[in-house]
């Protein structure tokens, strides 16, 4: 399978737990971006990378998030230090740079806190 | 008002009918148009994209613009249980996508 993949796909954890996820782009795609989807939401972007170079981050990444993206491959998300609020689906994306407008999206990871 | 605004549903029609979904949006500066279909727990998928004014048809599916009313449509004909699905319309803001909230969309058999 050559699209983009997302593991967990399921992460139950509990509140203050520091939790990682992990996304795989499409390999030759140089933009990876992550999303947060909650119920009843689209998806909100949170930040992208090109190649390894993290690009922009939003104003919704509080300083408990960080996101990764070593040698420009995979990338990580992690949250530190989790509350409720941060229950959502996280969804990475993958494009060549200048077809921002074509994304391609993993299947997300669930995140429940409890 | 938020950037991107999309009537969340849910839109019930009989197999066969035509579906109009539609969004409004309030920035000019917008210059791609996109529409995915996202199915229950699943991430989204693209299915079209447009650049300008005017219409992009791709098998069932049609996808419309208006920028002087700041208003997209996307058109699918023939509908099938199997479009059941949330459509989000998407356009960009430099180099991010902005999504609409979704409209969920059930085809009765």
């Amino acid at each position: 399978d050559t699209g983009v993949s997302q593991n967990p796909r399921h992460k139950i954890t509990k509140r203050g737990q520091n939790v990682t996820f992990r996304c795989d782009p499409i390999s030759e795609h140089n933009r990876l971006y992550w999303y947060r989807q909650t119920l009843g939401q689209g998806p909100e972007f949170l930040t992208y990378f090109q190649n390894e170079a993290q690009l922009e981050k939003s104003r919704l990444l509080s300083d408990r998030f960080s996101a990764e993206r070593p040698k420009g491959s995979f990338s990580t998300l992690e949250i530190q230090r989790t509350e409720q609020g941060d229950s959502a689906m996280y969804l990475c994306a993958s494009s060549l740079a200048g077809t921002y407008n074509e994304q391609f999206f993993g299947p997300g990871t669930r995140l429940t806190v409890l | 008002q938020k950037e991107v605004e999309q009537d969340p549903g849910p839109l019930s029609v009989p197999e066969g009918a035509i579906v109009s979904l539609n969004c409004t949006y309030s920035n000019s500066a917008f210059q791609y148009f996109m529409w995915y279909r996202q199915y229950s727990r699943k991430g989204p998928e693209l299915l079209m994209y447009t650049y300008s004014s005017g219409n992009k048809e791709d098998g069932r599916f049609t996808a419309q613009v208006d920028k002087s009313s700041k208003y997209i449509s996307l058109f699918i004909r023939d509908s099938q249980p199997s479009d059941s699905a949330t459509y989000l319309c998407a356009m960009n803001r430099d180099d991010k996508i902005i999504f609409g909230k979704g409209t969920r969309l059930h085809i009765l058999p």
